[in-house]
């Protein structure tokens, strides 16, 4: 399957400072990136679309200018957690999905990265 | 509203056995249908699909089962080993979903035990 990186993989930072993730498509070129948060009892939550050269969009109840998002190219999209806060500790992932055309995968499978573990003090 | 269940949070099965997870949709739309596996601080992994023109779909010891009328899927996996153990995500996709991210379940916790 494809390759779907994420950087760092852990942070720990300082309540009030910002956190850069980045996320990137190693083997195809991904139009489409999505960011969830796994909260404690496993389940997934989707926090937003980020489309290629386009606005991200928001799921309900995310507040997008704490979660500054950015896929300036087809291979890489950042989800920066700005002024980080104690509650925004958790584990963050994202998910790439190609809609091209391509032999041999799946279109409307999702490739996950490793996830960032991001600790807030 | 959820369209997509998994009921159980949690399964545990004896090492050998056949293990069981159920997942239920109510979206009549959904016409693709996946199982992830994760572990512990890792992303989840693509573990196998059915097309809803299928209801059968076998890849070594895992089986995906779709029953289109009852709306539900299960995923077997025989026999069951201790490196099964992770959690297990149900997620479904619609015919004309655009950009549009899988819709999953909450996941159930497979453990077995040796």
């Amino acid at each position: 399957g494809a390759v779907v990186s994420q950087h760092p993989s852990r942070v720990i930072c300082k309540s009030g400072t910002s956190v850069k993730i980045e996320c990137r498509s190693l083997d195809f070129q991904a139009t489409t990136m999505f960011w969830y948060r796994q909260f404690p009892k496993q389940s997934l939550m989707l926090m937003a679309t980020s489309n290629e050269g386009s606005k991200a969009t928001y799921e309900q109840g995310v507040e997008k200018d704490k979660f500054l998002i950015n896929h300036a190219s087809l291979t890489l999209s950042t989800l920066t957690v700005t002024s980080a806060h104690p509650e925004d500790s958790s584990f963050y992932i994202c998910s790439a999905r190609d809609f091209t055309s391509k032999a041999g995968m799946q279109p409307r499978e999702q490739f996950f990265g490793p996830g960032t573990r991001l600790t807030v003090l | 509203d959820q369209q997509v269940k998994q009921n159980s949070p949690s399964l545990s099965v004896q090492e050998g056995r056949i293990s069981i997870l159920n997942c239920d949709y109510t979206n009549s739309m959904f016409d693709y249908f996946l199982w992830y596996k994760k572990y512990p601080a890792e992303g989840p992994t693509f573990l196998i699909s059915i097309s809803s023109i299928k209801d059968k779909n076998e890849d070594g010891r895992f089986t995906v089962f779709l029953n289109k009328s009852a709306k539900h899927l299960s995923l077997h996996i025989v026999p069951s080993q201790p490196g099964d153990s992770a959690v297990y995500f149900c997620a479904a996709s619609g015919r004309n979903s655009g950009n549009t991210p899988l819709v999953f379940g909450k996941g159930t916790r497979l453990s077995v035990i040796a």
